[in-house]
């Protein structure tokens, strides 16, 4: 079965430091991989996702995150987190599996707080 | 920018009772699904909806909940008999083009309580 996991439950930063969340996925076959945001209180918004083709990926308000295939990781990455940036963050995958609905498979989360 | 939409945003209702969560996914989207959020926990698929019918469904999905398109617009989840461990956030979603085209847009969500 597949399954994502997110090593860091809960991150302290202070604004400007890099910010790094691991996300590791079990599955052998061709995958889709996302992160999602979720501000408190607030739905889950899409920061970036990798298909196909480069590795690095490039998503909105500065983050980006690597595929490394051999390590089966999807890490996000932001040179310099602010404040607004406290969040949880979850990382998922769906499998390219013929006849399913493309469900995604949600890792734990990882909770976000950027002190000022 | 299009949206998902799910109505309403927050349930309080009593064990036992039925409920049913709305959502209005994106009207060229061709895949729907809910998902939910307990309190503290991830987000967990429960079910994927395609051509009018169930595509994949969680062992979450049992007997008591049921997913509609009654209209071509709404698409609704319905949970029977509620019970205490019901209480959730309920997250709509869809998708043009499913697993491989990916783009799912979330809905704000729905808090269920059930008390």
């Amino acid at each position: 079965a597949q399954s994502v996991s997110q090593h860091n439950h809960h991150v302290i930063l202070s604004e400007a430091a890099s910010l790094e969340l691991g996300c590791n996925y079990s599955y052998g076959g061709t995958v889709n991989l996302f992160w999602y945001v979720q501000y408190p209180g607030q739905h889950l918004q899409l920061l970036l996702k990798y298909f196909s083709g480069d590795p690095l990926v490039k998503g909105i308000k500065g983050f980006e995150a690597e595929f490394i295939k051999s390590k089966f990781s999807f890490n996000l990455r932001k040179p310099s987190v602010q404040w607004s940036d406290t969040a949880e963050y979850f990382c998922a995958v769906n499998a390219q599996i013929y006849n399913q609905g493309g469900k995604l498979i949600f890792g734990q989360g990882t909770e976000l707080s950027v002190k000022p | 920018e299009p949206e998902v939409t799910q109505t309403p945003s927050h349930q309080v209702t009593q064990m036992g009772q039925e409920v049913i969560l709305r959502c209005v996914p994106i009207s060229n989207h061709l895949y729907f699904y809910w998902y939910r959020q307990i309190l503290g926990q991830k987000v967990e698929f429960l079910v994927s909806f395609y051509n009018n019918e169930i595509s994949e469904k969680s062992e979450i999905f049992d007997d008591q909940f049921s997913v509609e398109r009654p209209d071509g617009s709404n698409f609704t989840l319905k949970i029977r008999s509620t019970k205490l461990e019901d209480s959730a956030m309920y997250f709509c979603a869809s998708s043009i083009g499913g697993r491989l085209l990916g783009g799912y847009t979330f809905g704000s969500g729905t808090r269920l309580t059930v008390v």
